[in-house]
């Protein structure tokens, strides 16, 4: 099925441990972006990427690295987990050229840091 | 850059009741918006938008919203909730000169009782 496919969908890591979220699309989408989920906080932008090879930082990038090798793939890496990166994380990605195609959302990865 | 305000975090509604879900926006250019929802435990799913044209869009589970440009609002209403519209909703804005970059609210959970 078209989409977008995260993994995993829960996690627990020890504090200072790293990890990779994977988020891959197969609707040749040029825009790919990681939100973090917090309640009462709605969706932050993490970082996002407007093509293969090109990435930039959103509202809340520390502790988080990315790339985008290919138009498919858009891994989020934490490079040493702490509490506060406790959160429900989405990738999302669309179309490019406007902005009124909306997001196509994954279904989340759970991560918990202890 | 834009902003997105849904001052209501929760809204306790009985079945068959009206209900409306309130979003207001600040931006500097004009808007594209979106009410998204989040079913419990999945991703977001994009519930209705506004582009341009008639200002009242409506969805196929019957929720509609009307853009106010003068009240820089895009409140989402339905006229009798079911028990499985329990969700939580956002609001979202992006500017319409291009660009991916989606801002979200904090979000608003509906929950609807018999």
């Amino acid at each position: 099925n078209a989409g977008v496919t995260q993994t995993p969908k829960f996690q627990v890591l020890k504090t200072g441990q790293s990890m990779t979220l994977q988020c891959a699309q197969d609707m040749n989408h040029e825009y790919m972006s990681w939100y973090r989920q917090d309640p009462g906080m709605g969706l932050r932008l993490i970082h996002y990427s407007v093509g293969a090879g090109i990435t930039d930082q959103g509202e809340v990038p520390n502790g988080y690295n990315v790339s985008r090798s290919t138009t498919e793939d858009f891994p989020l890496r934490l490079l040493s987990a702490a509490p506060s990166q406790t959160s429900v994380y989405f990738c999302a990605s669309s179309r490019t050229g406007t902005g009124f195609y909306g997001y196509t959302f994954g279904s989340g990865t759970r991560l918990t840091v202890v | 850059a834009q902003s997105v305000t849904q001052l209501d975090s929760q809204v306790p509604v009985f079945e068959e009741a009206p209900v409306e879900l309130r979003c207001n926006y600040s931006s500097s250019v004009s808007v594209y918006l979106f009410w998204y929802v989040q079913y419990p435990n999945q991703g977001l799913q994009l519930l209705l938008k506004y582009l341009s044209g008639s200002t009242l869009v409506e969805s196929i589970n019957g929720f509609e919203a009307e853009f106010n440009k003068s009240q820089t609002s895009f409140h989402l209403r339905k006229p009798s909730v079911h028990i499985s519209d329990t969700a939580e909703y956002f609001c979202a804005v992006i500017g319409t000169g291009g660009g991916n970059k989606l801002t979200f609210g904090t979000g608003t959970q509906l929950k609807v009782e018999l």
